[in-house]
């Protein structure tokens, strides 16, 4: 099914260990955005990126890197993980008819 | 502090109730959207709605955007226990790229 995947589910990490959320869409669509999803919070923008090779900041950017070199791909890097880190991760892509969210990451910080 | 305020963040009414639920923002968007969320899973759209005024239904869902464009409802009629879950507001704010803002969800429980 098309979609977005995101990958993995799960992750625990150490306080100071750095990883990669992976994210791939096959709709061809050029806007891709990360969000995390805290308890009361909604979900809050971390980086978006509008095509291959261009990305920005979203507003909660701190801690967190992200680069785009192809339409389908789209991580999210945490160079120094930290336990305000600890959250639910969504990735999503968009067109103009609306966003397709993958079925997120579930990171604890420990 | 949030942009878009959603409210009430939870709720508990009984199988036949109707409800609202109110998206509120001093700032006014290019459109506004409704999210469904399942434990587990992404958020997955329900309705766009684009012009001031605006109204769209499906089934038992009514959703209205404000004739301003700062705010938006959701009305749900005869509950059913299958409408249980966390519905989201987000709203897309152009400033140079589009971006998508979200309220703060409202969990919706509705008992049998």
């Amino acid at each position: 099914n098309a979609g977005v995947t995101q990958t993995p589910k799960f992750q625990v990490l150490k306080t100071g260990q750095s990883m990669t959320l992976q994210c791939a869409q096959d709709m061809n669509h050029e806007y891709m955005s990360w969000y995390r999803q805290d308890p009361g919070m909604g979900l809050r923008l971390i980086h978006y990126s509008v095509g291959a090779g261009i990305t920005d900041q979203g507003e909660v950017p701190n801690g967190y890197n992200v680069s785009r070199s192809t339409t389908e791909d789209f991580p999210l890097r945490l160079l120094s993980a930290a336990p305000s880190q600890t959250s639910v991760y969504f990735c999503a892509s968009s067109s103009w008819y609306g966003y397709t969210f993958g079925s997120g990451t579930r990171l604890t910080v420990v | 502090t949030q942009l878009l305020e959603q409210s009430p963040q939870f709720l508990s009414i009984q199988e036949g109730e109707n409800l609202t639920v109110y998206c509120n923002s001093s700032s006014v968007f290019s459109s506004l959207q409704w999210y469904r969320q399942e434990p587990g899973e992404g958020p997955v759209l329900l309705v766009t709605v684009v012009t001031g005024g605006e109204v769209k239904k499906l089934k038992r869902l009514t959703f209205q955007f404000g004739d301003a464009r700062k705010d938006s409802s959701l009305h749900i009629t005869a509950a059913q226990p299958g409408d249980t879950g966390l519905y989201l507001c987000a709203g897309i704010i152009i400033q140079g790229a589009q971006k998508l803002v979200f309220g703060q969800g409202t969990r919706l429980t509705i008992n049998p």
